[in-house]
């Protein structure tokens, strides 16, 4: 079946970083790829998505690029700031099927 | 825009009680579906549905029941709560899938239940 594998966390940066949170994952076909992120106390939101092999997605400076020979979708930022501490999941959605399968997250701290 | 409107945010329950968790969207959204979340293991589905009158069960369905009797609601219900059951529960629900192209998910804010 599908399976998504993230980074272990917790990830702690300071103000400024750089930021790489792994992911790959394992699915049949061509799945579209996603990063969530979960603010404190809130609900999951889209970050960024990518729906076909070497398709960038990119928001509020962070970027993936769908990677198909290594299955992978890294996530990555050039400089991280305090407002980016979150909760990241990486997720898949493959086929016919409409339920998407989550990794299990990754817990990001900035300093300043 | 509300979007997904999950009620109520927190609630404390005892071993073996009943309860409904509702969830709501507004954007005529024919698939939704529920998920829990659990420190280190993301988000398993419980439930989903692709629209009104038809369900389905996820990866973890075991002590829940939904019903889907209209586009705009999809409540979760807590048959006889367990302490297993502590966790966040999040709603979500996607719009109708376009071409070959692969639609995102929007959350609701999540309940925070605890059952003891």
């Amino acid at each position: 079946g599908d399976s998504v594998t993230q980074m272990e966390g917790p990830v702690t940066l300071s103000e400024e970083a750089f930021l790489t949170i792994n992911c790959t994952y394992t699915a049949t076909g061509y799945p579209s790829l996603f990063w969530y992120v979960q603010y404190p106390g809130e609900g999951l939101q889209l970050l960024l998505k990518a729906t076909k092999a070497d398709d960038k997605g990119s928001n509020k400076g962070f970027e993936a690029t769908y990677r198909k020979e290594t299955t992978s979708f890294h996530l990555e930022k050039g400089s991280v700031q305090v407002s980016d501490s979150a909760v990241y999941f990486c997720a898949l959605l493959s086929g016919s099927a409409r339920q998407l399968t989550f990794g299990s997250g990754t817990q990001l701290t900035v300093l300043p | 825009n509300a979007g997904v409107t999950q009620t109520p945010k927190f609630q404390v329950l005892k071993t073996g009680q009943s309860m409904t968790l509702q969830c709501a969207q507004d954007m005529n959204h024919e698939y939704m579906s529920w998920y829990r979340q659990d420190p280190g293991m993301g988000l398993r589905l419980i439930h989903y549905s692709v629209g009104a009158g038809i369900t389905d069960q996820g990866e973890v369905p075991n002590g829940y029941n939904v019903s889907r009797s209209t586009t705009e609601d999809f409540p979760l219900r807590l048959l006889s709560a367990a302490p297993s059951q502590t966790s966040v529960y999040f709603c979500a629900s996607s719009p109708p899938r376009q071409g070959s192209g692969r639609t995102e998910a929007f959350f609701g804010q999540g309940t925070r239940l605890t059952v003891v």
